[in-house]
């Protein structure tokens, strides 16, 4: 039961342009959301985040919107650079505190960005 | 951000013996650590939480007692695969929480390729 799904494999952008990575989730109970970039061998690392009272945080070239009626979010990065190219994981967490989810992140699947120069 | 180490980087062995994969945090302590495998194309999926002083917690489905998690310090969990088989072939990365248990201060390793033959 894949509770975060990244539907899309691939994404192919050409530098400057925005690139836009969807995540959706079917899990009600999760309340945080990350977005991370990772590299072949690698551990991912972690671009940003965005809580479940907020539907939109900005950092930088990214901006994560989150839609908890559609239960979908999204990662936007403007302007796209080559350095950009790396696979996007989204993950969600339970982030109630004390409880025993707390900090267990679910992954989706991934998707591959390239950034065409 | 914070910086894990995982040792070995890759390690190949027959069918049959065991392996141990050692997760460390390098300036910060600890309480809490995940254990992660990944298969090629797949996402990231959390195996067990570990936490210092205590048992393991371990996902559902994920044997015990062929993925043994000690973490005996604040800086320091080892996975170990016991009678590995080739259908143990995999990623495998750690992460560590910040002491806030945070999402967003859960720091990966830079994962263990191992080869079973």
């Amino acid at each position: 039961d894949q509770q975060v799904k990244q539907n899309s494999p691939s994404l192919s952008v050409q530098e400057g342009r925005i690139s836009i990575l969807n995540c959706d989730y079917t899990n009600s109970m999760f309340d945080y959301f990350l977005w991370y970039k990772k590299y072949p061998a690698e551990g991912p690392t972690f671009l940003i985040s965005i809580s479940s009272i907020k539907d939109k945080n900005e950092d930088g070239r990214f901006t994560v919107f989150l839609n908890k009626s559609a239960k979908h979010l999204s990662l936007h990065i403007v302007p796209s650079q080559p350095g950009d190219s790396a696979v996007y994981f989204c993950a969600a967490s339970a982030n109630r505190a004390g409880g025993t989810s707390y900090g267990k992140l679910t992954f989706g699947q991934g998707t591959i960005l390239t950034v065409h120069p | 951000g914070a910086v894990v180490s995982q040792h070995p980087s890759w390690v190949i062995c027959k069918s049959g013996t065991s392996v141990k994969i050692e997760c460390r945090s390098l300036d910060f302590q600890a309480t809490t650590m995940f254990w992660y495998r990944q298969f090629p194309k797949q996402s990231l999926m959390l195996m067990a939480t570990s936490n210092e002083g205590s048992k393991a917690t371990y996902e559902q489905g994920v044997e015990k007692d062929k993925f043994l998690i000690n973490h005996a310090s604040l800086t320091l969990s080892t996975l170990t695969v016991t009678s590995a088989h080739p259908e143990d072939s995999s990623f495998y990365i750690c992460s560590a929480a910040s002491p806030s248990g945070s999402p967003d201060e859960q720091y990966f390793g830079p994962g263990t390729r191992l080869t079973v033959t």
